[in-house]
């Protein structure tokens, strides 16, 4: 079975502060992990995949298969940040399930 | 169309009733999801399909859900004798099928009154 657990329902830091929101997996296989980003009264977009290791308006996450983690990272949090964040995993091989976490709101305040 | 679209965007119905909702995927995506958000559960899994089979139905909550999908485009969700706590926003998504990215549709917003 596939899961993915994001510790925290909310997050709120101040602008210009770090930020890192928590995403921990269960997969007895090689996922693949992403990140998904829901803006306000905008539709779910993908904000990263660990597979391209890029960053994406500032964001990072590094997939560390020991922790099984895939946390999303920014060094200084923007305003325009704010929004809900779910972490996601893709099965590999031939099974194309895709499963998300609760997902963390992430709040950044003036 | 350039995106994945999903009929109606609002629905409210009586308890009881039946409902279908309906997501027209991009073009040549083979995987299609469907998800349930609801305040406090995040993005709940129902069943994906690749091609007009679908492999994972663990998802759907009880027998008064089903899903289909014709020519590998076109998928309806059916909810028979809707209840009050089927009262969430039902998302759409497909997916190229070795890409792993999934593009949403805005949802529909299901009101049970």
């Amino acid at each position: 079975a596939q899961r993915v657990t994001q510790p925290e329902k909310l997050l709120s830091v101040f602008k210009g502060a770090p930020v890192e929101l928590k995403c921990n997996y269960s997969y007895s296989g090689s996922p693949e992990l992403f990140w998904y980003v829901q803006y306000s009264r905008q539709r779910l977009q993908l904000l990263l995949r660990h597979i391209s290791r890029e960053s994406i308006k500032g964001f990072t996450a590094d997939l560390n298969k020991g922790e099984t983690s895939f946390h999303l990272k920014k060094p200084f949090a923007q305003e325009e940040d704010s929004a809900m964040y779910y972490c996601a995993l893709k099965a590999g091989g031939s099974n194309y399930k895709l499963t998300f976490g609760k997902g963390t709101l992430l709040t950044v305040n003036p | 169309g350039a995106g994945v679209s999903q009929s109606p965007s609002n629905k409210v119905t009586e308890k009881g009733k039946d409902v279908e909702l309906r997501c027209d995927p991009i073009s040549g995506h083979t995987a299609l999801y469907w998800y349930r958000q609801s305040l406090g559960q995040g993005l709940e899994f129902l069943i994906y399909f690749q091609g007009n089979s679908a492999p994972d139905k663990s998802g759907l909550p009880s027998d008064r859900f089903s899903a289909e999908r014709t020519g590998g485009s076109v998928s309806t969700l059916t909810i028979q004798r809707t209840q009050q706590e089927d009262s969430a926003v039902y998302l759409c998504a497909s997916s190229l099928a070795l890409s792993g990215e999934a593009f949403f549709g805005q949802g529909t917003r299901l009101t049970v009154v």
